[in-house]
């Protein structure tokens, strides 16, 4: 079993859909959530770190941690065809260098 | 504002020819220096890190090695490619405090003849 589960997709959908994307997880050591966007042949761009259970917000962008569940969530409101992209999770224990571990990534497709 | 920088973008290299990839960091002193590999489909390997010039941990045995001579800069190392080293080549940086996220330059992509 692989440490982060995330579905790979590809998951496509109307401009202007409330997108879910989601990640669980078997390692109760980790500690640190975060949302990665990544664009076609660009490195990962970071969306959300998040460290507490709860929600965080940041403009059309919500993530979720459920550390009970050992769930995370990115929610995309209002998506655009520039959202068209890989979302990738990752997540990281206490350790001071700060090892990620991400999901697969999941393509998704924003079409107008 | 920190900048991080990776060359060359795109690189075709033949089998059994040596590598080196380099990675700068601008505006952060003393960061956490990160080597990924990305596989196609597939998320993100951990090859190396280091916390100080000199210093690398290696989290894969396998044919590349890494070294830091400054503070800001990180590179990676082959004397001899193999096709299985064909792949997208990622740096990564994040602040020396624990806690903090990392942030990605736009990779190198190698491929192997």
């Amino acid at each position: 079993q692989k440490e982060v589960e995330q579905d790979p997709g590809p998951l496509s959908v109307p401009e202007g859909a409330i997108v879910s994307l989601n990640c669980t997880y078997s390692n109760s050591a980790f500690q640190y959530f975060m949302w990665y966007r990544q664009y076609s042949r660009k490195g990962p761009e970071l969306l959300m770190y998040t460290y507490s259970s709860g929600n965080k917000e940041d403009g059309r962008f919500t993530a979720q941690v459920d550390k009970s569940s050992k769930y995370i969530s990115l929610f995309i409101r209002d998506s655009q065809p520039s959202d068209s992209a890989t979302y990738l999770c990752a997540m990281r224990g206490g350790t001071s260098y700060g090892k990620l571990t991400f999901g697969q990534g999941t393509i998704l497709t924003v079409h107008p | 504002s920190q900048t991080i920088h990776q060359w060359p973008a795109t690189l075709v290299q033949p089998v059994g020819s040596p590598l080196s990839l380099e990675c700068t960091v601008e505006g952060t002193s003393n960061p956490n220096l990160y080597w990924y590999r990305q596989a196609a489909g597939r998320g993100l390997q951990l090859l190396f890190y280091s916390v100080g010039i000199g210093q690398i941990s290696s989290e894969v045995p396998q044919n590349l090695s890494a070294s830091r001579p400054q503070d800001r800069q990180f590179i990676l190392s082959s004397k001899k490619l193999l096709l299985s080293d064909s792949g997208f080549y990622l740096c990564a940086w994040s602040e020396p405090l624990g806690g903090q996220p990392q942030h990605f330059g736009d990779g190198t992509r190698l491929s192997i003849l």
